[in-house]
């Protein structure tokens, strides 16, 4: 089955600890997405990336960081600079050329104390 | 700040009967736009979308109508069913230049039995 997998579904780190969300993509997307979702919220942009080896700061970049060292994965560093990490982090995939749709992932919750 | 907004946060709808769920955007240069379905945690599902060049698109149960001249999207379901009770979203694609979608904040649809 073609889609995004992301790991691990619930997450939980202390405060101060760096965090690792892992995304990963076997429908052969040039661009890939993260985004971060409180509750009774929408969707914010984080980063993304068009093509591997290259991406943009999104809306709410500061306190995270990324890479796009191949173009099936795009992991999503959470750091301890981040003031308020625990929220629900999505991840999703586009062709990247049009048409535009997304194609998201399960999510995971990250929950710091 | 967000271009992409709804009408409605909550919207409670009884069973068979026909849901509306409206969207108003501001960015009038905007060419494409998506309606995505959010289960309780669950990563969004793509419903429908429609480009700038259309009025109307229909799927199955679901129509997409836009009005550019008020910046008004909205989304029809036909014959609402207690599976539609989620978290909708529309987003828009704020230039053809740019594979980003920006979010509105949701509407909540509760199906009565």
């Amino acid at each position: 089955d073609g889609g995004i997998t992301q790991s691990p579904k619930y997450l939980f780190r202390k405060e101060g600890q760096n965090v690792t969300l892992s995304c990963e993509q076997n429908l052969n997307h040039d661009a890939m997405y993260w985004y971060r979702q409180d509750p009774g919220q929408g969707l914010r942009l984080i980063y993304y990336s068009q093509i591997v080896n290259d991406f943009q700061k999104g809306d709410i970049a500061e306190g995270y960081s990324v890479s796009r060292e191949k173009k099936e994965s795009f992991p999503l560093t959470v750091t301890s600079a981040q003031k308020n990490p625990t929220a629900f982090y999505l991840c999703a995939s586009s062709l990247g050329h049009g048409p535009y749709e997304q194609y998201f992932g399960p999510g995971t919750r990250l929950t710091v104390t | 700040g967000e271009s992409v907004g709804l009408h409605l946060p909550t919207l409670s709808v009884q069973e068979g009967d026909n849901s509306i769920i409206n969207c108003a955007y501001s960015n009038s240069a905007s060419d494409y736009f998506i309606w995505y379905k959010q289960e309780s945690g669950k990563g969004p599902q793509f419903i429908i979308d429609i480009r700038s060049n259309m009025d109307k698109r229909q799927g199955q149960r679901v129509t997409v109508l836009l009005n550019k001249t008020v910046k008004h999207l909205s989304l029809q379901i036909a014959a609402t069913q207690p599976g539609d009770s989620a978290v909708y979203f529309c987003a828009e694609n704020l230039s053809s230049n740019d594979y980003k979608l920006s979010f509105g904040a949701g509407t909540t649809v509760t199906v009565r039995a």
